[in-house]
C-alpha cells in the first residue's frame, strides 16, 4: 500500500482552466503537506494543515486553494492556471505538528503540471 | 531561507562510505538537524535527524560536532541507489511548522 498517494500524477493543460490534484494518507497522521518544486529543483511549502484546520498558508496566489475534507485527505485546487504554475507538486504527511513530534515527513511521488 | 550550507555536489565509489558535509553556524539551542534525500523523479525521503547527540539507523550515521555548527551525513557503504540529493535542514527559529529545503548537495554514486 502507498502510504502518500497523489493523482494525477502527469498533468497537461492549457493556461486559464482550473485543475485539482487529490492527495491521500494512509498512515493516520493528522497533518498533511503540500510542498511545489519548480524547475530549478526548489522545493517550497505552500500549505500545511493539521487535523483539517489549515496552519500554514505561505506566500501562495489565492488562485490556489487547499481543501481538506478530512485528516487523511489534502487536495490541491488551481484557479486560472498560468504559465509560472508548471512544476511538480508533493504532497506530504507527518504524524503530528513539526514542533510537537520532531517527526519525519512522507512524502507522495509527486504530481506533475504542465501548463501550456 | 535555508540557513544552512552543503557543497553542490559530491562522487562517491560504490561500496565506500559517503560522507555528507553541512554548515549550520546559526544554529540555535532547540533547533534540530534533518536530513533528507531525493532520488531522481521521486518525493524527498526522510532519513534521520538529531539534535545533540550522534544519531545511527538503519540508512544513515549522523555525526554533529559538539558547538553543533556543522553535521555530516554518513553513508557507510554507498551503492549506485544512494545516487540522489541531499537535504540538510534546520528548523526554523521563529517556531514555524515548516521544514525549508535549500540547494542540497547531488550525491552520484559511481561503480
Amino acid at each position: 500500500d502507498t502510504a502518500v498517494s497523489q493523482t494525477p500524477k502527469y498533468l497537461v493543460t492549457q493556461m486559464g482552466n482550473d485543475k485539482s490534484i487529490k492527495c491521500e494518507q494512509n498512515l493516520g497522521h493528522d497533518t498533511m503537506y503540500w510542498y511545489k518544486q519548480d524547475s530549478k529543483k526548489f522545493l517550497k511549502i505552500m500549505f500545511s494543515y493539521n487535523n483539517k484546520e489549515l496552519i500554514i498558508n505561505e506566500t501562495v496566489p489565492n488562485r490556489f486553494s487547499p481543501k481538506s475534507p478530512d485528516k487523511a485527505h489534502l487536495n490541491l485546487h488551481i484557479n486560472s492556471l498560468e504559465l509560472g504554475d508548471s512544476a511538480v507538486y508533493f504532497c506530504a504527511s507527518s504524524q503530528a505538528l513539526l514542533a510537537v513530534l520532531t517527526g519525519e515527513l512522507f512524502f507522495g511521488e509527486g504530481s506533475r503540471l504542465t501548463v501550456l | 531561507d535555508a540557513k544552512t550550507t552543503q557543497p553542490t555536489s559530491m562522487d562517491c565509489a560504490e561500496g565506500r562510505a559517503a560522507n555528507l558535509p553541512c554548515n549550520h553556524s546559526t544554529i540555535s539551542g532547540n533547533e534540530y538537524v534533518y536530513w533528507y534525500r531525493q532520488i531522481h523523479s521521486q518525493g524527498p525521503q526522510y532519513i534521520i535527524h538529531g539534535l545533540k547527540n550522534n544519531e545511527t539507523n538503519e540508512m544513515a550515521s549522523l555525526i554533529i560536532t559538539e558547538d553543533r555548527k556543522s553535521s555530516t551525513l554518513i553513508l557507510p557503504h554507498a551503492t549506485l541507489r544512494d545516487t540522489a540529493v541531499y537535504y540538510c535542514i534546520v528548523r526554523q527559529k521563529d517556531g514555524s511548522e515548516k521544514l525549508v529545503f535549500g540547494k542540497g548537495t547531488k550525491l552520484t554514486v559511481n561503480p
